[in-house]
């Protein structure tokens, strides 16, 4: 089945320890997104990916970090430097960029810091 | 800039009742849009879409209509029942999406 994986689903950390999120699509898509999500809250956009080795902020970068070294592979990064970083997680991929592209969500992490 | 609104909830409605979710947007030309719907603790699933004005996106007895006179894209659904309690999104956007804050929607027996 193809699909968008997120792993693990539930996360816990430290105040301090910086974290990574797994998001893996075997979709074929070459853009990914993440986007955190708060109670009572649309999603909002951390970090987004065009293509392998390229990737742009969205409107909340400060404190995460991403990569995109495969292109079926997106990390998340969630730094000791976010203020608030207990949320839950959304990845999403879309084949493009373009204005039809429909974006494809996984299952979400929920991270909490303790 | 680009925004997309949509109505608050929570809503509640009986089973078989009439569902309305109203959606607007503001955006500098004609996005795509989108609607999700969210089950607890999960992802987002697309519920429908609509790339073009006049364009109406269906899925599951769902129905949205884009409709450029008004910027809305507003869902309905003639009869609901619990399984559709859920939170509906609604985006818009080229590419990136822009999200509205979600409508939680309960349908009781």
């Amino acid at each position: 089945d193809g699909g968008i994986t997120q792993s693990p689903k539930y996360l816990f950390r430290k105040e301090g320890q910086n974290v990574t999120l797994s998001c893996e699509q075997n979709l074929n898509h070459d853009a990914m997104y993440w986007y955190r999500q708060d109670p009572g809250q649309g999603l909002r956009l951390i970090y987004y990916s065009q293509i392998v080795n390229d990737f742009q902020k969205g409107d909340i970068a400060e404190g995460y970090s991403v990569s995109r070294e495969k292109k079926e592979s997106f990390p998340l990064t969630v730094t000791s430097a976010q203020k608030n970083p207990t949320a839950f997680y959304l990845c999403a991929s879309s084949i493009g960029l373009t204005a039809t592209d429909t974006q494809y969500f996984g299952p979400g992490t929920r991270l909490t810091v303790l | 800039g680009n925004s997309v609104t949509q109505m608050e909830g929570p809503v509640t409605l009986s089973e078989e009742a009439f569902l309305t979710i109203n959606c607007t947007y503001t955006a500098t030309g004609y996005p795509s849009l989108f609607w999700y719907v969210q089950y607890p603790g999960e992802g987002l699933q697309l519920l429908l879409k609509a790339t073009k004005a006049d364009d109406k996106g269906s899925n599951k007895g769902f129905e949205a209509t884009y409709r450029k006179e008004t910027t809305s894209f507003h869902l309905e659904k003639g009869s609901v029942q619990v399984s559709d309690s859920a939170v509906y999104f609604c985006a818009g956007g080229g590419g990136k999406l822009i999200f509205g804050q979600g409508t939680e929607l309960s349908v009781k027996p």
